[in-house]
């Protein structure tokens, strides 16, 4: 069974301040690790894949970092916007298999 | 390009009723997922089809459940005598070959 964990569960962050939360995921057979962003009440929509230990991918105020032999990813949050507000996913895919494992989530609030 | 269809996105069943869902995945796209979240829980992986085969069902419940991607038409989860324990969102994502998955809004099942 892969164990992919996320923290903290949730979070609430004053508008305007930057965040972070944690994945962390099995350090063997590693090939990928994804990202997603989930509103309410819409589907989730990826951010990143990342591959290669050490990348670090960005895509406006959002970010991640990814190190794959110890088994975590960060996602940063510069300057944080009401609509950030969501849930933040990870998932953990690995090598030579489609399957992907999610993480429960980082549910983001931000208080305007 | 319209995104991944699923539907219907609300069905109410009462117990021992056989469920449907369709998932329609974007243009383009030959595999498709299902992933189930339950109250209070991640998503869970249930099965990986490509046109006309089931790749990966490791997920899937030995009983009950069953999945098709035709060569033509949407691909369809099935319920059969559909249990309480069922009452779950149901979510369908679509990929190209980068493996990037575009998921649907989800269908959700509540069983009476």
């Amino acid at each position: 069974i892969l164990n992919v964990e996320q923290s903290p569960q949730s979070l609430h962050v004053q508008e305007g301040d930057s965040t972070n939360f944690t994945c962390s995921f099995p350090s063997s057979n590693f090939y990928a690790l994804h990202w997603y962003r989930w509103e309410t009440a819409k589907s989730p929509e990826a951010l990143f894949v990342m591959t290669l230990n050490g990348d670090e991918k960005k895509k406006g105020r959002i970010s991640a970092t990814l190190n794959t032999k110890e088994g975590y990813s960060y996602l940063y949050i510069k300057g944080s916007q009401p609509e950030d507000s969501a849930t933040y996913l990870c998932a953990f895919q690995p090598f030579g298999n489609e399957k992907l494992t999610f993480g429960t989530g980082t549910r983001l609030t931000i208080i305007p | 390009n319209a995104g991944v269809m699923q539907n219907p996105r609300h069905l109410v069943r009462r117990r021992g009723q056989e469920a449907r869902l369709r998932c329609s995945p974007m243009k383009g796209h030959s595999h498709v997922y299902w992933y189930r979240q339950l109250p209070e829980e991640g998503l869970k992986f249930m099965v990986y089809l490509q046109k006309e085969n089931i790749i990966d069902e490791s997920g899937m419940p030995k009983e009950r459940f069953s999945a098709e991607f035709p060569k033509e038409g949407p691909s369809i989860l099935r319920i059969q005598q559909v249990v309480r324990g069922d009452s779950a969102a149901y979510f369908c994502a679509s990929s190209p070959p980068t493996r990037v998955l575009f998921f649907g809004e989800g269908s959700r099942l509540t069983v009476l």
